[in-house]
């Protein structure tokens, strides 16, 4: 069973046109985070959720916006897709404080 | 803000050879410090991982020291094998939000 899932794994398409990337954790945890990992490698927070709730917004292009129906779901909208949205999109999860997070496998988004 | 500066950006070793990362974070209130292995397009796994009220932690091959006066952290990688060439990262956090250095690449040479 993978803990966490994120769909699709990779996502081809046209500048300008709008996306999205969903997530689910089957591990209880009540946080979920959302990062983008660019072609250097680094690892850039995006936005976080507790229960439902935004703690963390980075600053994201509105352009994005993350939607959490419940606790184990946190998807990720992209309007007007841009070539520098090519990244891969990485959500996780974590179940508290001092406590490891948990990636799902990435989604590869690339913008032609 | 926040920063957790992680060096090198590339490291190169023999096999067999012990390879060592470094890192240093900003937030005093950071209490938990995990390090993070990425292979070539997989996704981030925890390795090890150590807690402010412990100075040095090991797991095999595997170890983590931490100075919380210096605000150092290093993860330390001995008898390196082929299948520990990978990506590092190291992370700091004290609440929700958890701070990635920007990784090390490291190689590991026949």
């Amino acid at each position: 069973d993978t803990a966490v899932s994120q769909t699709p794994k990779y996502l081809v398409t046209q500048m300008g046109n709008d996306k999205s990337i969903k997530c689910e954790q089957n591990l209880g945890h009540d946080t979920m985070y959302w990062y983008k990992q660019d072609s250097k490698k680094f690892l850039k927070i995006m936005f976080s959720y507790n229960n439902k709730e935004l703690i963390i917004n980075e600053t994201v292009p509105n352009r994005f916006s993350p939607k959490s129906p419940d606790k184990a779901h946190l998807n990720l909208h992209i309007n007007s897709l841009e070539l520098g949205d090519s990244a891969v999109y990485f959500c996780a999860s974590r179940g508290g404080r001092g406590q490891p997070q948990h990636f799902g496998d990435g989604t590869r988004l690339s913008i032609l | 803000g926040e920063n957790v500066e992680q060096h090198p950006s590339t490291l190169s070793v023999q096999e067999g050879d012990s390879a060592v990362i470094k890192c240093t974070y900003s937030d005093s209130a950071s209490n938990y410090f995990p390090w993070y292995k990425q292979e070539l397009g997989k996704r981030p796994q925890l390795i090890i991982d150590i807690r402010s009220n412990v100075g040095e932690k090991k797991d095999q091959r595997i170890a983590v020291t931490l100075n919380k006066t210096a605000k150092h952290f290093s993860l330390h990688i001995t008898e390196t094998q082929p299948e520990d060439s990978a990506v590092y990262f190291c992370a700091a956090t004290g609440d929700d939000k958890i701070i990635f250095g920007k990784g090390t690449r490291l190689h590991i040479l026949p």
